[in-house]
């Protein structure tokens, strides 16, 4: 089993759109959670920290779980631009600097 | 340009060859750290630094992978007798020492011929 495991999709959306992706993760000592977006060919760039109790930038939500092991990210009002590969990473323990990696969901949004 | 800079951008290579990357840390951040990611896949952590000390190394990191930052600024990393299957894209990225977020340089996309 992955360490932390994401639905690679692809999620096809229209514009305007609501869509969810959840991501799993198998250490229940993990601390610090991250989504990061990537467009193709191009590096992870952060899209938002995970913190315990939830939080929103603009149109992206970010929920923690730690009972069942899981995070969120919503996207409401999808936008064209929206379109890449959604990464979640795991920090482990405090004395480990590794992220752990999802294999990504891929977002499309049409028109 | 503050963020993290990392040369070269591509380097295509023969079987058997030898070559390094370099990567240019954000300015005062403490560490850096080193990843691999090949298509479909996310980044796969290789290894870290704290100023000059390597203070964690992936079992992805076989002997024929070394990686250095012998002043704490800059690193490298050497990839000797280069396979087909180290073909990817290397992703370096840093952080301060206070938190955990980590910034990504634009990679060196590997291709081993």
């Amino acid at each position: 089993r992955k360490e932390v495991e994401q639905d690679p999709g692809p999620f096809n959306v229209p514009e305007g759109a609501t869509v969810a992706f959840n991501c799993t993760y198998s250490n229940s000592a993990s601390q610090s959670f991250f989504w990061y977006r990537q467009d193709c060919r191009k590096e992870p760039k952060l899209l938002m920290s995970v913190y315990s109790s939830g939080n929103e930038d603009g149109r992206f939500t970010a929920q923690l779980n730690r009972a069942s092991q899981y995070i969120s990210l919503l996207i409401r009002d999808s936008k064209l631009s929206d379109s890449a590969t959604y990464l979640c990473a795991v920090k482990g323990a405090s004395n480990t600097g590794k992220l752990i990696f999802g294999q990504g969901t891929t977002l499309q949004v049409k028109p | 340009d503050t963020g993290v800079s990392q040369n070269p951008r591509h380097k295509i290579t023969k079987r058997g060859q030898n070559v390094t990357f370099r990567c240019d840390p954000i300015s005062e951040h403490n560490r850096l750290y080193w990843y691999r990611q090949t298509l479909g896949q996310g980044p796969e952590f290789l290894t870290y630094f704290q100023n000059e000390a390597q203070l964690e190394k992936s079992r992805l990191l076989s002997d024929r992978f070394s990686a250095e930052r012998p002043k704490g600024s800059f690193s490298t990393l050497e990839i000797q007798r280069t396979e087909q299957g180290d073909s990817a894209m290397y992703l370096c990225a840093s952080s301060p020492l206070a938190g955990n977020t980590q910034y990504f340089g634009p990679g060196t996309r590997l291709t081993v011929l």
